[in-house]
């Protein structure tokens, strides 16, 4: 069972938007600003397409967006493509008096 | 660039030490704020953070794992090794090494390795 709690699965139409949601607590996604999403297609490494909770990376598309309230964190896809079909993770720093991050389980994007 | 790669056994034996090594270019370990982790992900499951090692040398372990890891650098090669003991067909999964931030962003990933655990 992962740390922080996701929804197994997503769908959307091409062009449409969708939102995944990732629930922690305020030792992980509430209490640090360093929330990370990753892209990981099947058979690939996962790919870094948010970080700090909103930050976007060079070359990753304004399509993704990340945001968080309290102790949910969201990524949001607008303007669904096909090639957004993937897993996404989300990752939270969780380190208190040591180093720690926490996973996800995972969410299935559909692409319709 | 940034290019991380791991190597290491695709096979190991219950009760046997999984050895691995990460061999990265592109950044140096011995650059302050530097750092590589170690993550994997068994078939079909979430990603599982493992181990960190920074540019001064202090090491991180998982909770849950780290009576049975071990992380060091060679600074001079630009390769992190990750050692686990006491293999189980559970630990079965894609290592991957990768580069990671103070704050827990993982910013490159290597390709993964994967290590199977059966007799």
């Amino acid at each position: 069972q992962s740390a922080l709690t996701q929804p197994r699965s997503v769908s959307g139409s091409p062009g449409q938007s969708v939102t995944i949601s990732c629930t922690g607590t305020s030792s992980d996604v509430g209490g640090y600003n360093y929330v990370s999403w990753y892209q990981q297609h099947p058979g690939k490494a996962p790919k870094l397409m948010i970080y700090d909770v909103s930050k976007r990376p060079s070359g990753v598309p304004d399509r993704f967006s990340g945001s968080k309230s309290g102790n949910t964190a969201s990524l949001t896809i607008s303007g669904l493509q096909a090639e957004d079909e993937a897993d996404y993770y989300c990752c939270s720093y969780a380190g208190s008096y040591t180093f720690n991050v926490v996973f996800g389980g995972g969410t299935k994007l559909t692409v319709l | 660039q940034v290019t991380l790669r791991e190597s290491g056994p695709a096979l190991v034996k219950p009760t046997q030490t999984l050895t691995l090594t990460c061999t990265f270019s592109g950044f140096s370990l011995s650059t302050s704020g530097m750092c590589v982790s170690w993550i994997r992900q068994p078939p079909g499951k979430a990603l599982e953070w493992l181990a960190l090692i920074d540019w001064d040398d202090d090491k991180y372990y998982s909770t849950s794992l780290k009576t049975r890891l071990t992380i060091s650098k060679d600074t001079s090669k630009n390769q992190v090794v990750l050692t686990m003991t006491n293999m189980d067909p559970v630990d079965t999964a894609t290592y991957y090494c990768a580069r990671i931030r103070q704050t827990g962003t993982i910013d490159y990933w290597g390709q993964g390795t994967l290590v199977t655990v059966s007799s």
